[in-house]
């Protein structure tokens, strides 16, 4: 059984680029979560996605989108990169709201993206 | 607001226990997790705690206190190994029947011969 899956492992872009970061769930979970995690700190809550729809959101400005396929996989889009959006982004799938609520999240292997 | 608050840095010895601290003031708690995290990597699953009390696991425990704000995660038989950032992290409900995680900054932890 997969874990949670994550593309690309690694990315370098230049300031202003727009990059899309890609997450495939554990089998069986269909809520994906997304954090950025800068040098030396917690992850952060960008947003939550289940059914397609964004759920949830921290506190994070309009150039972090993201969308939610029918098939649970999830992609974070980044505009206008800034030299402070450099950090590794980690996906975490969880089962349906509601239904394990003891269950931990799952983390991805994380996209590490690095802006020059 | 939320704040969680863990030391950024503990060293210990090889075979010794360790107790890492974690504090937190949030609303909408609906549980407490510790995550291990090594460098560049993902963080993994130690230990959740929803009620008060201790769980125990092998050589990691974790404990909690709801009406004081606090949790520890306690490190046994320390190998080298155990050096990583541990994570502790909030599981809040805000009563939109979805939640998220509130991650500490995390303690990084040097565990020496």
């Amino acid at each position: 059984d997969a874990g949670v899956t994550q593309s690309p492992t690694h990315l370098i872009k230049t300031r202003g680029q727009q990059v899309t970061l890609r997450c495939s769930p554990k089998s069986g979970h269909d809520t994906v979560s997304w954090y950025q995690q800068a040098l030396g700190q917690g992850p952060q809550f960008i947003f939550q996605y289940y059914e397609e729809e964004e759920r949830q959101r921290g506190n994070f400005p309009d150039r972090f989108s993201g969308h939610q396929f029918p098939n649970y996989s999830s992609e974070l889009n980044v505009n206008a990169l800034l030299l402070g959006d450099s950090a590794l982004y980690l996906c975490a799938s969880s089962p349906t709201p509601g239904q394990m609520m003891g269950t931990e999240a799952f983390f991805g292997q994380g996209t590490r993206l690095t802006v020059v | 607001g939320q704040n969680i608050d863990q030391p950024t840095e503990m060293t210990a010895t090889e075979g010794a226990i360790v107790q890492i601290n974690c504090t937190y003031q949030t609303s909408g708690f609906n549980g407490l997790f510790w995550y291990q995290q090594h460098a560049g990597e993902a963080p993994t699953f130690l230990s959740y705690n929803v009620l008060d009390g201790l769980e125990e696991k092998g050589r990691f425990s974790s404990f909690l206190s709801r009406s004081k704000g606090y949790s520890y995660l306690l490190l046994k038989e320390l190998q080298m190994k155990d050096s990583a950032s541990y994570l502790c992290a909030v599981k809040r409900s805000p009563g939109t029947g979805f939640q998220k995680l509130v991650f500490g900054t995390g303690t990084r932890l040097l565990v020496s011969p």
